[in-house]
């Protein structure tokens, strides 16, 4: 198990710019999440995926921000034409969803800067 | 909408000591999880522990512990014997037990220092 994979760990990007980050998630883990996090503020959810169905997504997640998991395996998240107020830890998880009470299991996120 | 409170930002231990975290949460679900998470300043989010709502008995796992009161929507956390190694920000988390809604939605979180 060599847990839930993200990259890159830091991106500093100008506004305007288009970013993308990776997740791999756990081999065995059907369900994958992606999370926004502002310093000293809880998690706040932005989407998740069954295999590679995007079955809920936030209303945080504007038209800039698109998610896929095109073969149920990883998922990348671009947000399209940065600005400063997406500056933010983005994590991703992972679980099974045949066991209600199976934990998310988090990777170390990224952390995208917006100059 | 479900919601999850952590209304005291900051907490201190002394080392050896025990502390409880609060939290309290808002739904009208019947059935739901609950959860304790751990996010050392590595930043990688740890299970603590989780409780099943319609489980009356509390949860345990080692020093950690719950008081899960369902009337009163408190699902608070005791850290026996505190060591320095659990400095870290604990967020409070809900999760509903319907299949469709599997996300979890988490409280603010709080600061907790262990003092040697």
């Amino acid at each position: 198990d060599t847990g839930v994979s993200q990259d890159p760990r830091h991106k500093i990007t100008k506004r305007g710019q288009n970013v993308t980050f990776r997740c791999d998630p756990i081999s065995e883990h059907n369900r994958l999440y992606w999370y926004r996090q502002t310093l000293g503020q809880g998690p706040e959810f932005l989407t998740y995926f069954q295999n590679e169905a995007q079955l809920e997504k936030s209303r945080l997640l504007s038209d800039r921000f698109s998610a896929e998991r095109p073969k149920g395996s990883f998922s990348t998240l671009e947000i399209q034409r940065t600005e400063q107020g997406d500056s933010a830890m983005y994590l991703c998880a992972s679980s099974l969803a045949r066991a209600p009470l199976s934990p998310l299991h988090f990777g170390n996120g990224t952390r995208l800067t917006v100059t | 909408a479900q919601t999850v409170t952590q209304s005291q930002p900051e907490m201190s231990v002394q080392e050896a000591e025990t502390v409880t975290l609060s939290c309290t949460y808002d739904t009208s679900e019947s059935d739901y999880y609950l959860f304790w998470y751990k996010q050392p300043p590595s930043r990688q989010m740890i299970l603590v522990i989780r409780q099943e709502a319609y489980k009356q008995q509390n949860a345990t796992e080692n020093r950690f512990s719950v008081n899960f009161q369902k009337a009163a929507k408190s699902f608070s956390l005791k850290i026996s014997d505190s060591q320095l190694g659990d400095a870290a920000m604990y967020f409070c988390a809900y999760r509903s037990a319907g299949g469709a809604n599997s996300k979890l939605t988490f409280g603010k979180g709080i600061t907790l220092s262990v003092r040697p």
